[in-house]
């Protein structure tokens, strides 16, 4: 079936780079996009942005000289790396194919 | 980039009542609009998605119609497993959430 997983730090100091993994089963990344969304404690939905099937990337405005999306689909893994970060980048952040999320994984930018 | 305004922000109904929300576009976004159910400590569900197709095992009780800037999910007669904040998507130009709606039991 369907899963997608994400991996990664749980804390990272402010100023660093956040590296997530997301490890997809039961479906190609050659045949499906796969896009990268954050929920800060309490607060709403962010759209980060969107590796396609083939290969593309899409990122949010706000946060695209800091983000950078790529795959291995060889390993059915996406990656995220975004740098600089900051005390506001603390989320929860999730890998989903719309109609399927991971579990998601928090992020916490604490010194 | 596209705004969703997404309304009400709270919503607070009874077991069997008829339950709406809307979500306006800032522009013409056709029917590619979703719509996701976040129960509390649990990752988003997919309701609905492209404005009124219901995804898999989702009960028929919820529909979403609407097309261009205005779209609206409905629950037809409430029940308690539907506490639960609901988002809408876009993903017609760019990618855009809706701000939320928390519904509660009255």
């Amino acid at each position: 079936q369907v899963q997608l997983k994400e991996s990664g730090p749980g804390l990272v100091q402010p100023s660093e780079t956040l590296s997530l993994t997301c490890t997809v089963s039961g479906f190609s990344l050659t045949s499906n996009s796969v896009h990268w969304v954050r929920q800060p404690p309490g607060k709403g939905l962010e759209w980060m942005g969107i590796i396609r099937s083939g290969g593309s990337t899409d990122y949010n405005s706000a946060l695209k000289s800091r983000l950078s999306i790529s795959r291995d689909t060889s390993k059915s893994q996406v990656f995220l790396k975004m740098n600089s970060l900051q005390t506001e980048d603390t989320a929860i952040y999730y890998c989903t194919r719309r109609n399927y999320w991971g579990q998601g994984v928090m992020v916490t930018v604490s010194s | 980039d596209i705004q969703m305004t997404q309304s009400p922000s709270f919503l607070s109904a009874s077991v069997g009542d008829r339950v709406t929300i809307n979500c306006k576009a800032s522009q013409n976004i056709n029917k590619y609009l979703d719509w996701y159910q976040q129960k509390l400590g649990e990752a988003p569900k997919l309701l609905i998605y492209n404005t009124n197709s219901l995804h898999t095992a989702i009960p028929s009780r919820f529909s979403g119609s609407g097309s261009g800037t205005d779209f609206t999910l409905t629950i037809s007669s409430l029940q308690p497993e539907d506490v639960a904040t609901y988002f809408c998507f876009q993903h017609n130009s760019g990618y855009t959430f809706g701000a939320g709606t928390k519904l509660e039991l009255k």
